[in-house]
């Protein structure tokens, strides 16, 4: 089962930020956090992953909270193209995608 | 670099055919994974790799076989095809050992058994 527990679904307003809450109060020490998403049923998309400290990359920002319990996704000025399934994800760092435990996500809908 | 990637995009198959899904990966990696997404869901691991010769179940493996002769290709076969395998079949690949698990995933192969 899914450790994390994400929203069913969200809207954002195209050029807003977009903030994507997760819980995962029972993320173990040696457990990252990460964000894929699927556009459209395409392959998932990896983009971004953190352990404690905020993280940011050209795609998004990764805010962690000081217990770890859990995470919010910022994608800072969304566009159409954002519209996706965003699946929060915690795994320890190592070792191969079969440790990526997937569940439904968080529809996010960007609307012009 | 292409990537990962699988062939064949969409299939139709018959109760009772066998067919084998492709996946390739050209990044070298050592990790790879088949796992299976049925609608509104999220994916569900199938069977994975840690190095060529080397495979395992994961938490759905029944009436899938695995195997890996080589790094690049990871081939997944369904034996005798049922429509509760229907579904869309994603590989992925990632670099293992004590690296990040950022893992690639395939396009998909779109399954339908009727």
């Amino acid at each position: 089962d899914a450790k994390t527990t994400q929203p069913p679904s969200m809207d954002c307003a195209e050029g807003r930020a977009a903030n994507l809450p997760c819980n995962h109060s029972t993320i173990s020490g040696n457990e990252y956090v990460y964000w894929y998403r699927q556009i459209h049923s395409q392959g998932p998309q990896y983009i971004i992953h953190g352990l404690k400290n905020n993280e940011t990359n050209e795609m998004a920002s990764l805010i962690i909270t000081e217990d770890r319990k859990s995470s919010t996704l910022i994608l800072p000025h969304a566009t159409l193209r954002d519209t996706a399934v965003y699946y929060c994800i915690v795994s320890p760092r190592g070792g191969g995608s079969e440790k990526l435990v997937f569940g439904k996500g968080t529809k996010l809908t960007v609307n012009p | 670099n292409a990537g990962v990637t699988q062939t064949p995009k969409f299939q139709v198959l018959k109760t009772g055919q066998s067919m084998t899904l492709q996946c390739a990966q050209d990044m070298n990696h050592e990790y790879m994974s088949w796992y299976r997404q049925d609608p509104g869901m999220g994916l569900r691991l199938i069977h994975y790799s840690v190095g060529a010769g080397i495979t395992d179940q994961g938490e759905v493996p029944n009436g899938y076989n695995v195997s890996r002769s080589t790094t690049e290709d990871f081939p997944l076969r369904l034996l005798s095809a049922a429509p509760s395998q229907t579904s869309v079949y994603f590989c992925a690949s990632t670099g293992g050992g004590q690296g990040d698990t950022e893992a690639f995933f395939g396009q998909g192969t779109r399954l339908t058994v009727v």
